[in-house]
């Protein structure tokens, strides 16, 4: 089965710019989609399809993907972005199963 | 605005079976997945499977077996049923909207709206 591959932590400066990667063979069939998610609370949706944004999301959240890897770009992060965030796509053999990355940490300086 | 509000038992003692249930407010109940993703203390989103209006089911092969997922269409609902639960089953269980859309080769899925959360906690 496919996996999603994240880096399990990374730091950004207050108003700087971040990606978090997520790698996987599904990729180049499932677009990936981005999850954040704080302490104690459930996931929230921050970008889907072609870098796609639920309302609600500020437009400093962008995603790309260029092969078998899909970023999530935070551009100018700010302190509440600080949190977890989740890739996911499905496994692109079989029947096609929801998967998840591991998650990358996120902190902002 | 889709809502979704779940509900089950907290804790269990090993053997036992999980059971939750996800009410959908707010939207229409047909032409989605709905999904079941737990997260154990400290871990990372792990999914457990998903269920369409029809009753149709996919699961995670990872699990042990003994997840049961089901569907009320007349009430908008969906459970999800872990039989034999253990220590290794203590998480918080979310439930979640799923769509899966294609584009040309390529698909696009994601989950939009997610319940509350239920913590639940396997303990002799």
């Amino acid at each position: 089965s496919s996996e999603l591959t994240q880096d399990p932590a990374v730091s950004v400066a207050l108003g700087q710019t971040v990606r978090i990667t997520c790698q996987g063979d599904s990729l180049g069939t499932y677009y990936a989609s981005w999850y954040q998610q704080k302490p104690g609370q459930a996931p929230v949706l921050v970008i889907h399809g072609l870098n796609k944004r639920p309302s609600g999301i500020p437009d400093r959240f962008s995603g790309s993907t260029s092969g078998n890897t899909a970023s999530l770009t935070i551009t100018g992060a700010q302190a509440e972005d600080e949190a977890d965030y989740y890739c996911s796509s499905r496994d692109s053999s079989g029947i096609h199963l929801v998967i998840f990355g591991g998650g990358t940490k996120l902190t902002v300086l | 605005q889709v809502q979704l509000q779940q509900w089950g038992a907290g804790l269990l003692k090993p053997s036992e079976t999980l059971s939750l249930t996800c009410a959908v407010y707010g939207g229409s109940f047909s032409g989605y997945s709905w999904s079941w993703v737990r997260q154990p203390p400290g871990k990372g989103l792990e999914w457990i499977g998903e269920i369409n209006q029809s009753g149709s089911t996919n699961y995670n092969p990872s699990l042990k077996s003994g997840v049961t997922m089901s569907v009320d269409t007349s009430k908008n609902q969906f459970s999800l049923s872990l039989s034999s639960v253990t220590a290794a089953d203590t998480a918080v269980y979310y439930c979640a909207r799923g769509t899966v859309t294609t584009w040309g080769f390529f698909y696009f899925q994601y989950m939009d709206v997610w319940g509350q959360g239920t913590t639940v906690t396997v303990s002799s």
